[in-house]
C-alpha cells in the first residue's frame, strides 16, 4: 500500500517556466488537498477536490491550476513560474469527511523558482 | 480563516527533559488535530480531539484540549532524540473541507 505518492520530489524552474506536479493515491479516498509550505509558516491549502471533476479554491490558488479526471490522480499545474512560488508542495487526501477524519500525505515536492 | 498560534516557534531541549508545547486560537475548535513532520516528510496524524477538557496518551505524549476548546496542549515526557521533529496543530472545521494548520513548533532533542 504506497498511500500518497508524489513526483518530482525536487526541481528547480525558471521564471516563466510551466511544470505540473504529480499526485496518487491508492487508498480509494474522494478527498484530495493541494498545499504548499513556507518557513515558519505552516501548511496553506492552494485547492482541493471532493471527488473526480469537482475542485475548488483554497486559501492561496493564485498562479495554480488543478484537475481531478479520476479518484487517484490531483495533478497541480503551475503555468508562469514566479519565485513567490518556490516552497515545498504537499498533497493529501481523506476519506468521506465525519467529525474526524484524517489527512494522509505525500512526501512533498521542493520547487525553487530562480 | 481561524488563524491558530502556536508557540513555542523553536524548542530545543536535552534527552530525558519534559516540554509543552500549545495551541491557541481566538475562536472556538470543533476539534483538533496534532501533527508530527519529520525532515523532508510529510505530515503524519498523531491525535484528535473532540471534546473540550479531553485528556489523551499515546505513549509518552500527552494531549490535552481546553474546557473552552480554543486551546490544546501537548506533553512530552523524557523527551527522546526520535521526537526531534515539527508538531503542527490543526482545525477541523465544523462545515466544509478545509483545514488550517498553524505554523509549527520545531523541536530539537539533543543526546
Amino acid at each position: 500500500n504506497a498511500g500518497v505518492t508524489q513526483t518530482p520530489k525536487f526541481r528547480i524552474l525558471k521564471i516563466g517556466q510551466s511544470m505540473t506536479l504529480q499526485c496518487t493515491q491508492d487508498m480509494n479516498h474522494n478527498y484530495m488537498y493541494w498545499y504548499r509550505q513556507d518557513p515558519g509558516m505552516g501548511l496553506k491549502l492552494i485547492y482541493y477536490s471532493v471527488g473526480a471533476g469537482i475542485t475548488d479554491k483554497g486559501e492561496v490558488p493564485n498562479g495554480y491550476n488543478v484537475s481531478r479526471s479520476t479518484t487517484e490522480d490531483f495533478p497541480l499545474r503551475l503555468e508562469l513560474a514566479a519565485p513567490s512560488q518556490t516552497s515545498v508542495y504537499f498533497c493529501a487526501s481523506s476519506a468521506m469527511p465525519g467529525q474526524t477524519y484524517e489527512q494522509y500525505f505525500g512526501p512533498g515536492t521542493r520547487l525553487t523558482v530562480t | 480563516t481561524q488563524l491558530l498560534e502556536q508557540s513555542p516557534q523553536f524548542l530545543s531541549i536535552q534527552e530525558g527533559e519534559n516540554l509543552t508545547v500549545y495551541c491557541n486560537s481566538s475562536s472556538v475548535f470543533s476539534s483538533l488535530q496534532w501533527y508530527r513532520q519529520e525532515p523532508g516528510e510529510g505530515p503524519v496524524l498523531l491525535v484528535t480531539v473532540v471534546t473540550g477538557g479531553e485528556v489523551k496518551k499515546l505513549k509518552r505524549l500527552t494531549f490535552q484540549f481546553g474546557d473552552a476548546r480554543k486551546d490544546s496542549s501537548l506533553h512530552i515526557t523524557a523527551a527522546q532524540p526520535g521526537d526531534t521533529g515539527l508538531y503542527l496543530c490543526a482545525s477541523e472545521p465544523l462545515y466544509g473541507q478545509n483545514f488550517v494548520f498553524g505554523p509549527g513548533t520545531r523541536l530539537s532533542v539533543l543526546p
